[in-house]
């Protein structure tokens, strides 16, 4: 079946640090991949997303590239700030059916 | 465009009882899809609807249990309820079966 793996942390970082998080897939046919964030007691929200190979997702400074050759989309900030610490999913929708699969998350922690 | 809301946001029950939480999709979305959220397991899938029919469950007992009704919102019922039904119950909804998901704020059960 359908998996998502990624760095589980904690990370921790200074502020203007340069992130990245790992996260590989494997799936049948052809995923659309998503990155969301997860901040203390809400729910999750997309952070961003690529719908198919060698598509580029970015917001507020993040960037993940869909890799299909590496099965990868690893999630890159060149500067994070104190307001990015929180605990980010990375997750895949396949093709042949209806549900997301997600990694079991990464909490990031910036301090000042 | 309002998103998607969760009702209530925190319940309390004892083992034993049964609980019912609400999702209203966001507006023109007919895709609803719940998921469980614990520290062990992380994420899990429970099920989705599309236009008032589950097409898809997650592996989780005949205790969880759903509905979608012709306004596209939906409910999840739990019965019997155990300690380890102790989670975050979140609510995606989206366009349809292969759009993007959007997420509610969740309702934090804790069994007592």
């Amino acid at each position: 079946g359908d998996s998502v793996t990624q760095m589980e942390g904690p990370v921790t970082l200074s502020e203007e640090a340069f992130l990245t998080i790992n996260c590989t897939y494997t799936a049948t046919g052809y995923p659309s991949l998503f990155w969301y964030v997860q901040y203390p007691g809400e729910g999750l929200q997309l952070l961003l997303k690529a719908t198919k190979a060698d598509d580029k997702g970015s917001n507020k400074g993040f960037e993940a590239t869909y890799r299909k050759e590496t099965t990868s989309f690893h999630l890159e900030k060149g500067s994070v700030q104190v307001s990015d610490s929180a605990v980010y999913f990375c997750a895949l929708l396949g093709g042949s059916n209806y549900k997301l699969t997600f990694g079991k998350g990464t909490l990031l922690t910036v301090n000042p | 465009k309002a998103g998607v809301t969760q009702t209530p946001r925190y319940l309390i029950k004892t083992r034993g009882q049964q609980v019912t939480l609400s999702c209203s999709p966001i507006s023109g979305h007919r895709s609803v899809s719940w998921y469980q959220q614990t520290p062990g397991q992380g994420l899990q899938f429970l099920f989705e609807y599309f236009s008032e029919t589950q097409r898809n469950k997650g592996n989780f007992p005949g205790r969880f249990s759903g509905r979608q009704f012709s306004n596209s919102r939906s409910e999840m019922n739990v019965s019997t309820l155990e300690l380890g039904d102790s989670a975050l119950y979140l609510c995606a909804s989206s366009l349809s079966k292969v759009d993007t998901q959007y997420f509610g704020p969740g309702t934090r059960l804790t069994v007592l």
